[in-house]
């Protein structure tokens, strides 16, 4: 198994600019989480999904778009990109939240707004 | 929602010697804490995670306590070797409850010093 699959792994945007950034699961988790992390910072968490055609707003949605069409990919978008998006953004996935079955994270892709 | 404090944010250790690292949080119905460990560059991978119907749990050189009561979690890492150097990040969460994942610390970077 691949586990959680993000792309790109860097990419440098201008103001105003969009992009999505792609993530996929081989695991058949359930549920799906973004998180952004800030220089020495932790994780914050920006959008999660507890199955396919569901998603909810975590605690730092703004400027974020995610759709969840199918069990394995959770793409996210950023529309209108603004240098406070500068961040670490990690995809996850879990079979279910909490009592043992932990998060698995993708390596990260890191975003710098120009 | 839940809300994790996380002390201290930098630990300077000699090798060979424990380091502490702890956390406090909010939500009374929390009852998973796991703990991550993120090396420069690298996605947070999980490294040991307690239960809340247990106190005490170890693996090899770390381990992590638990006072419900107290609602406060530690890891403890003795014998420390210079590839322990890291962030190390806890976090909480419930299960039963909403979906949306992991409750982090902000991180305590692990430094050990030859």
């Amino acid at each position: 198994n691949a586990g959680v699959t993000q792309t790109p792994k860097f990419r440098i945007l201008k103001i105003g600019q969009s992009m999505t950034l792609q993530c996929t699961q081989d695991m058949n988790h359930n549920y799906m989480y973004w998180y952004r992390q800030d220089p020495g910072m932790g994780l914050k968490l920006i959008y999660y999904s507890v199955g396919a055609g569901i998603t909810d707003k975590g605690e730092v949605p703004n400027g974020y778009n995610v759709s969840r069409s199918t069990t394995e990919d959770f793409p996210l978008r950023l529309e209108l990109a603004a240098p406070s998006q500068t961040s670490v953004y990690f995809c996850a996935s879990s079979p279910v939240p909490g009592s043992g079955n932990t998060i698995y994270f993708g390596e990260g892709s890191w975003l710098t707004v120009v | 929602g839940e809300n994790v404090e996380q002390h201290p944010s930098t630990l300077s250790v000699q090798e060979g010697d424990s380091a502490v690292i702890k956390c406090t949080y909010s939500d009374s119905a929390s009852n998973y804490f796991p703990w991550y460990k993120q090396e420069l560059g690298k996605r947070p991978q999980l490294i040991i995670d307690i239960r809340s119907n247990v106190g005490e749990k170890k693996d090899q050189r770390i381990a992590v306590t638990l006072n419900k009561t107290a609602k406060h979690f530690s890891l403890h890492i003795t014998e420390t070797q210079p590839e322990d150097s890291a962030v190390y990040f806890c976090a909480a969460t419930y299960s039963g409850g909403g979906a949306d994942g992991l409750t982090f610390g902000k991180g305590t970077h692990l430094i050990i010093q030859p």
